[in-house]
C-alpha cells in the first residue's frame, strides 16, 4: 500500500497570506490527524477527522481549519498567516475501525515558512 | 490532561551497544496505547514499536523492545546493537483510542549512534 502523501513538500508564505495543505491517507484509512511540529513546542495536535466529521480539535485559534472529503482526503487551512506559523505541518491517518486501529501513519510532512 | 514526559534531551551510544531511552506518562485511563516513533534527519516520522496497556507483555521488534510499567507509567526504550542508521529523534507518544482521537508526544530525545 502507498504510505500517506502530503503535499506540497515545502511551502514560502507571507504574513496575513492563506495557506492550504492537503493530505491523502493510506488507502482503507479513515481517520486523517494533523500536527504542528515546532522546534520550542514539539509536536502538537490541530484536529482529527474521520468520515468527512472532526472529532476532536486542539487547542489552536480558529484561523486553523480542515476538512476531511467523501474519499478521505483531507486539507488544513491557515488564514491571516503569523511568522509563528512557521512549521513542520504532519498529517497520520488511521483505519480507526475499531478499537485495536488505533495506530497513526504519518506522511512526510509540509515545512511552512512564513516571512 | 494526558502527559508525555522524556527526560532525556540527548543521548549517544557507539555502534554495536545497547541503549535505553525512558519515557513516562500521565493518564486516568486504564485502556490505552503507547508508541515510540522515530524521525530521522528526513523529518519522516516512523514508527518503531507500539504497547497495548491491557498487554502485560512487553512489545518487541526486532532490536527494539519496551519495558512498560503500567503501575509505574513508564514506558522505555531499548535498542539493541545499535546501527548508524537508529541516529535520529525518537518520540514517546500516547493515545488513549476511545473518544479521544489523538496522539500526545512527549517533547523527544534526540540519538546519536557514533561508528
Amino acid at each position: 500500500k502507498a504510505g500517506v502523501t502530503q503535499t506540497p513538500r515545502y511551502l514560502i508564505k507571507t504574513r496575513g497570506q492563506q495557506v492550504t495543505l492537503s493530505c491523502s491517507p493510506i488507502s482503507g484509512h479513515r481517520s486523517v490527524s494533523w500536527y504542528q511540529q515546532t522546534p520550542g513546542q514539539g509536536l502538537q495536535f490541530l484536529f482529527e477527522y474521520f468520515s468527512e466529521t472532526q472529532r476532536n480539535k486542539g487547542n489552536f485559534p480558529g484561523r486553523f481549519s480542515g476538512r476531511q472529503f467523501s474519499n478521505s482526503r483531507s486539507e488544513m487551512n491557515v488564514s491571516t498567516l503569523e511568522l509563528g506559523d512557521s512549521a513542520l505541518y504532519l498529517c497520520a491517518s488511521s483505519s480507526s475501525r475499531a478499537w485495536g486501529q488505533e495506530t497513526q501513519y504519518f506522511g512526510p510532512g509540509t515545512r511552512l515558512l512564513v516571512l | 490532561a494526558q502527559t508525555v514526559t522524556q527526560s532525556q534531551p540527548e543521548m549517544s551510544v557507539q555502534e554495536a551497544e545497547t541503549v535505553t531511552l525512558s519515557c513516562t506518562y500521565d493518564t486516568s485511563e486504564n485502556n490505552y496505547y503507547l508508541f515510540w516513533y522515530k524521525q530521522p534527519p528526513s523529518r519522516q516520522m516512523i514508527l518503531v514499536i507500539r504497547q497495548e496497556a491491557y498487554k502485560q507483555q512487553n512489545a518487541t521488534e526486532n532490536r527494539f523492545s519496551v519495558n512498560f510499567q503500567k503501575a509505574a507509567k513508564s514506558f522505555s526504550l531499548k535498542i539493541s546493537d545499535s546501527q548508524l542508521g537508529d541516529t535520529a529523534m525518537y518520540f514517546c507518544a500516547h493515545n488513549s483510542g476511545g473518544s479521544n482521537y489523538k496522539l500526545t508526544f512527549g517533547k523527544g530525545t534526540l540519538l546519536t549512534v557514533n561508528p
